[in-house]
C-alpha cells in the first residue's frame, strides 16, 4: 500500500500571501497524483490531477508540480474561500489519501 | 448534472452489518469505476474501496478488507457497500465518489454517517 504523507499539518497564512503545501509518496506514483479542497461541513473537491493539471473551473492561482515521490500544490494569493483543508491523493496503485494540511487565517 | 445520493447509513452495534447504497444519475453510470470514501469525526479522508466498471478489479484499503464488500448494479445505476463485523474505529461519514476517467474523483456525494456504538 502506498502511503501519503502531508506538511505541514497546518498553515497559518494572511490573506493574498502565497500558500505551499508538500506532498509525498512511499513510492513512485508517476503524476498520477490528485489534490482535493475540503471546506468545513462539505464534500471534498477536485483542484488539480495529473499532478499539475487544473480541473474545470479551477483557479489559476492554484498550481500543481513534482512527480514520481515530490509533490507541490501552491496557492499563490490566497482568498478567504482558500481557507480549508488540502488532501493529495494518489491514483497510480488504487487509491490514497494524504493526512491532509489544514490551511487557516494568520 | 452528476447527482450521487447515499443512503443506509445510521447507528449500529459492534459485530453487526449494514449496507450503504449510492443512487447514481446525471452521467452514464457503467463507463465509470466508483469508489467509497470514509472520513471519522475531525478526521482525514480515508480510501475504502474501488470498483471498476464492469466489477471486474476491486480493490480495498488494509483496514476494511475481509469485512466489507463492494458491488454496483449497472442496471439501476446503483453502488453499494456491505459492511459486516462494524468495529467503533467504522464510524465515520461515507462518501460515494465518481471515478473521472483518468483516476482522480471528480464528483461525490454528501456522505451517510455510520455509527458504530453499543
Amino acid at each position: 500500500e502506498i502511503v501519503m504523507t502531508q506538511s505541514p499539518a497546518t498553515l497559518s497564512v494572511s490573506p493574498g500571501e502565497r500558500a505551499t503545501l508538500s506532498c509525498r509518496a512511499s513510492q513512485n506514483v508517476r503524476s498520477n497524483l490528485a489534490w482535493y479542497q475540503q471546506r468545513p461541513g462539505q464534500a471534498p473537491r477536485l483542484l488539480i490531477y495529473g499532478a499539475s493539471i487544473r480541473a474545470t473551473g479551477i483557479p489559476a492561482r492554484f498550481t500543481g508540480s513534482g512527480s514520481a515521490t515530490e509533490f507541490t500544490l501552491t496557492i499563490s494569493s490566497l482568498q478567504s474561500e482558500d481557507f480549508a483543508v488540502y488532501y493529495c491523493q494518489q491514483y497510480n496503485d488504487w487509491r490514497t489519501f494524504g493526512p491532509g494540511t489544514k490551511v487557516d487565517i494568520k | 448534472e452528476v447527482q450521487l445520493v447515499e443512503s443506509g447509513g445510521g447507528l449500529v452495534q459492534p459485530g453487526r452489518s449494514l449496507r450503504l447504497s449510492c443512487a447514481a444519475s446525471g452521467f452514464k453510470f457503467d463507463a465509470n469505476a466508483m469508489h467509497w470514501v470514509r472520513q471519522a469525526p475531525g478526521k482525514g479522508l480515508e480510501w475504502v474501496s474501488g470498483i471498476s466498471t464492469n466489477s471486474a478489479s476491486i480493490g480495498y484499503a488494509d483496514s476494511v478488507k475481509g469485512r466489507f464488500t463492494i458491488s454496483r448494479d449497472n442496471a439501476e445505476n446503483i453502488l453499494y457497500l456491505q459492511m459486516k463485523s462494524l468495529e467503533p474505529e467504522d464510524t465515520a461519514l461515507y462518501y460515494c465518489a465518481k471515478d473521472s476517467k483518468s483516476g482522480p474523483f471528480d464528483d461525490w456525494g454528501q456522505g451517510t454517517l455510520v455509527t458504530v456504538s453499543s
